[in-house]
């Protein structure tokens, strides 16, 4: 079977840095996504890791530790704007592309 | 216009209807997918095509069937529909190689 495990919900400051952590346990992996959600909209896509280590990519970095089966998604500088929803989703092996999410964190930015 | 799009984007429908949800795509992906997300479940498969010639279950088709009928266009149907699929229903397509592009989502609210 497939766990993914990241907490519900998280506040932070605006200007702030907040980590969002996921971990993971599935049969067969082939990478990590992070999306971004606002309520009743699409996700959007975030970040993909398929090796250990840290993306940068502008406020958003992401990381990953295969052998530990966790990720975090972190957040600098925080905007209003930024008040959505994180979902970690794994990259399954197996063919068909498939991806598995975890249940998403809701991040609230206040002032 | 958009990558993914879905219709209706809305939809109140009776306990015991046959309702379809279309989506259709201009990306030229072979891979499209149907995932339901509900509060505090986050986003689970459905149904998934390689192409119009391959559909596969996901881990919650009972009750669900869908058809490929053209490599952009993937339907989804509920045969009977009752209250507990009231839901958040995305259609989300792929390359193979990267993450999902999702459309805007259909929320479906059974009666």
């Amino acid at each position: 079977g497939q766990n993914i495990d990241q907490p519900t919900e998280m506040t932070a400051t605006e200007g702030a840095i907040v980590q969002i952590n996921c971990t993971y346990q599935t049969s067969g992996f082939n990478g990590l996504f992070w999306y971004q959600q606002h309520a009743g909209e699409a996700p959007t896509f975030l970040s993909y890791n398929v090796l250990d280590g840290l993306e940068e990519k502008g406020r958003f970095s992401s990381f990953l530790s295969r052998s530990k089966g966790y990720s975090y998604l972190l957040l600098k500088e925080l905007q209003m704007k930024d008040s959505a929803s994180y979902l970690c989703a794994v990259h399954l092996t197996g063919g068909g592309n498939k991806l598995t999410f975890g249940t998403g964190t809701q991040l609230k930015v206040e002032l | 216009d958009a990558d993914v799009t879905q219709t209706p984007r809305n939809r109140i429908t009776k306990t015991g209807k046959r309702i379809m949800l279309e989506c259709s795509q201009t990306k030229g992906h072979d891979r499209m997918y149907w995932y339901r997300q509900d509060p505090g479940l986050g986003l689970r498969l459905i149904y998934y095509s390689f192409d119009v010639k391959d559909i596969n279950k996901g881990e919650i088709s009972d009750g669900y069937s869908v058809s490929r009928q053209a490599q952009a266009k993937f339907s989804l149907s509920l045969e009977s529909a009752i209250p507990n699929q009231t839901a958040l229903y995305f259609c989300a397509t792929s390359s193979g190689t990267d993450g999902y592009t999702f459309g805007s989502g259909t929320r479906l609210t059974v009666v």
